[in-house]
């Protein structure tokens, strides 16, 4: 089975562009989360979508903003980009339902702002 | 929200040598997972582990769910286990959603 899979895996945009990254889960799996890792902050989570919704929020700005799509691949946007938002995009599958099930992530997209 | 704490938050060992690492988490979860942050970013899962004891080869891990902490054993370290070993913990809420809450890590250095 596939593993999680996310593009690009390296971008450079310039401060007040937008940028859009994608994900797409392990085969069956309906729950996407995104995690943002920085050396400041560390990992910290997103958001989180299940069936076209977005189900959980972390305490990011609105800039932070994502989707899913009915196959369950997701895409996070960032908009009017700024220099702090450089950083390793991680998200994450699992599967659907009530337990906490385990979490796969993906190889992470490396966003660099200048 | 919940807290986690890793500690050492850096180690250096000798190859061959082994190892014990600590997750602390403030609150009951019902998720507790370890991973393996490779050096071109990606988190490796090494183990599912909300309670109980799990062995995989030379690592294993132990939850005490009642007292609130994980331990991560790396035994016989070779230099490829270099790298930060992460802690993350999610509480459970009956909704199904879903929020790792990450621990800052442990940064290994297996020395040949």
């Amino acid at each position: 089975k596939a593993g999680v899979t996310q593009t690009p895996r390296y971008l450079i945009k310039t401060r007040g562009q937008q940028v859009t990254l994608s994900c797409s889960p392990i085969s069956g799996h309906r729950s996407v989360s995104w995690y943002q890792q920085t050396p400041g902050q560390g990992l910290q989570f997103l958001f989180e979508y299940f069936s076209e919704t977005q189900r959980n929020k972390g305490n990011f700005p609105g800039r932070f903003s994502g989707r899913q799509f009915s196959n369950s691949r997701s895409e996070m946007n960032v908009s009017t980009l700024e220099l702090g938002d450089s950083a390793l995009y991680l998200c994450a599958s699992s599967s659907p339902g009530l337990a906490a099930y385990e979490q796969y992530f993906g190889p992470g997209t490396r966003l660099t702002v200048t | 929200g919940i807290q986690v704490e890793q500690s050492p938050p850096d180690l250096i060992l000798q190859e061959g040598a082994n190892s014990t690492l600590r997750c602390n988490f403030s609150d009951s979860v019902n998720n507790l997972q370890w991973f393996h942050q490779n050096p071109w970013g990606q988190l490796i899962n090494l183990f599912y582990i909300p309670s109980g004891t799990k062995q995989n080869g030379r690592l294993s891990a132990t939850t005490v769910a009642t007292e609130r902490y994980s331990l991560l054993y790396i035994s016989s370290s070779q230099t490829t286990d270099s790298g930060v070993y992460f802690c993350a913990v999610e509480r459970g809420n009956g909704t199904g959603r879903r929020a790792l809450t990450f621990g800052s890590g442990t940064r290994l250095q297996v020395q040949p």
